[in-house]
């Protein structure tokens, strides 16, 4: 079981410059997040998908989209990236909402 | 809005030392709370987690416990190993109806020391 997996590992954009980072977990998971990691803020959480169907926002959403495209699969799509989105994303898929969440490796993100 | 807090940010001991990490959570109407480790450039690894109801929670070397109502927890890594250096994270899940956000700490670096 390869878990949690994300792509690409390592991003580099130009401002105004659309991207979608993927997602795919192969747990049997129920529920999805996608995080952002920045020195000083910790993580924190962008968007998440409780279900298949369901989306809702996190904590800062602003400037992100995403779609649970199935179980297995949750993509997070930047449409204008801006200097500020850089960081490193991670992807994280719990069975139910109050079990432990697991890891993706990471996206790393920077945007000139 | 809850806040976790982690002290110290940064702490070094010599390998074999006993040692307690700290976090603290401004609101205790939490789910559960759960232990990290994060290792540098890679993803979060799940070590412990403990729900509302629990008091602690072990694994290994590792003994987490949880005072909801002082809003506390603690990670305490018996016999400490150059292995165990790594950053640890602790997050709280709120009490909510909907949803399952993660609030999380800056984490606490660790350096074990041959």
């Amino acid at each position: 079981n390869a878990g949690v997996t994300q792509t690409p590992k390592f991003q580099v954009l130009k401002t105004g410059q659309s991207m979608t980072l993927q997602c795919a977990q192969d747990m049997n998971h129920n529920s999805m997040y996608w995080y952002r990691q920045d020195p000083g803020m910790g993580l924190r959480l962008i968007y998440y998908s409780a279900s298949e169907g369901t989306t809702d926002k996190g904590e800062v959403p602003n400037g992100y989209n995403v779609s649970r495209l199935n179980k297995r699969e949750f993509s997070l799509r930047l449409e204008s990236a801006a200097p500020s989105q850089t960081s490193v994303y991670f992807c994280a898929t719990s069975g139910h909402y109050q079990e432990t969440q697991y890891f993706g490796p990471g996206t790393r993100l920077l945007v000139l | 809005k809850q806040e976790v807090t982690q002290i110290p940010a940064a702490l070094s001991v010599p390998e074999g030392e006993n040692l307690v990490l700290n976090c603290s959570f401004t609101d205790s109407a939490i789910y559960n709370l759960q232990w990290f480790r994060q290792d540098p450039g890679k993803g979060l690894t799940s070590l412990l987690l403990i729900q509302s109801s629990q008091r602690e929670q072990t694994s290994g070397r590792l003994n987490a416990s949880l005072d909801k109502s002082s809003g506390r927890s603690t990670l305490y890594i018996a016999a400490s190993q150059p292995g165990d250096s790594a950053t640890y994270l602790c997050a709280v899940r709120p009490m909510e109806t909907s949803g399952s956000r993660l609030t999380f700490g800056e984490g606490t670096q660790l350096t074990v020391n041959p």
